[in-house]
């Protein structure tokens, strides 16, 4: 069974602070994506990363992709209350009866603070 | 271009009954994946349809079952509900099973089960 395991579970910080939220896995992934969900809303997709190392930046977001393509971190720089919400890392199966299949993290809540 | 949609928007039913929840895809995307987010965690993978065939499952029993029709929406039906059915059920659509593709998923449906 292939398991993300994602932390923190909470995060709680003040307007203008940095922050990571981290998301390991024993598997290899294709992919993998991370997503942010408010509530009463589906996910919504922030970024993909494919190749083992790769960072991609959105604006104040980091994204990492370790080189096992294990692991993958989400760096957000000076948070403003506009980030508040639910942080999902998720896997992209690309083999067997379950391709294109989404294993997620058990997610961040993220709290900033005004 | 209109996003994915699912109906009903929250439903209350009791042990041992059945549900169906529906699901209209994003114009263009004749694949629907179907997950079950339970209060606090991440969503989990229950199965995708693609062209109307089943194409991958997660681990859930075989009361969870679904259909795909020609015009690509989808519905998921849950016989004998149980209470830890309770959850937020998500339906997300991509243009193809392709791996590499994002998927949209729609708001959701929650169902509590009494």
């Amino acid at each position: 069974t292939q398991l993300l395991e994602q932390s923190p579970q909470f995060l709680s910080i003040q307007e203008g602070e940095n922050l990571t939220v981290y998301c390991n896995s024993s598997s290899v992934f294709s992919s993998l994506q991370w997503y942010r969900q408010e509530p009463g809303e589906g996910p919504v997709l922030l970024v993909t990363v494919v190749t083992g190392g790769e960072v991609k930046k959105l604006k104040r977001l980091t994204f990492q992709f370790g080189d096992a393509r294990k692991d993958s971190s989400l760096h957000i720089t000076a948070a403003q209350p506009g980030d508040t919400g639910l942080y999902l890392c998720a896997g992209v199966n690309a083999g067997g009866t379950s391709y294109g299949k989404l294993t997620f993290g058990q997610g961040t809540i993220l709290t900033v603070h005004p | 271009e209109t996003g994915v949609t699912q109906s009903p928007t929250h439903l209350i039913k009791t042990r041992g009954q059945q549900v169906t929840l529906r699901c209209s895809s994003q114009s263009g995307h004749n694949t629907v994946s179907w997950y079950q987010q339970a209060l606090g965690q991440g969503p989990q993978f229950i199965f995708q349809y693609y062209r109307e065939e089943e194409n991958g499952r997660g681990n859930f029993p075989p009361r969870f079952s679904g259909l795909q029709f020609p015009n690509y929406s989808s519905e998921l039906n849950v016989n004998a509900l149980e209470l830890d059915d309770s959850a937020l059920y998500l339906c997300a659509s991509r243009p193809n099973p392709g791996v590499y593709n994002e998927q949209f998923f729609g708001p959701g449906t929650r169902l509590t089960v009494l």
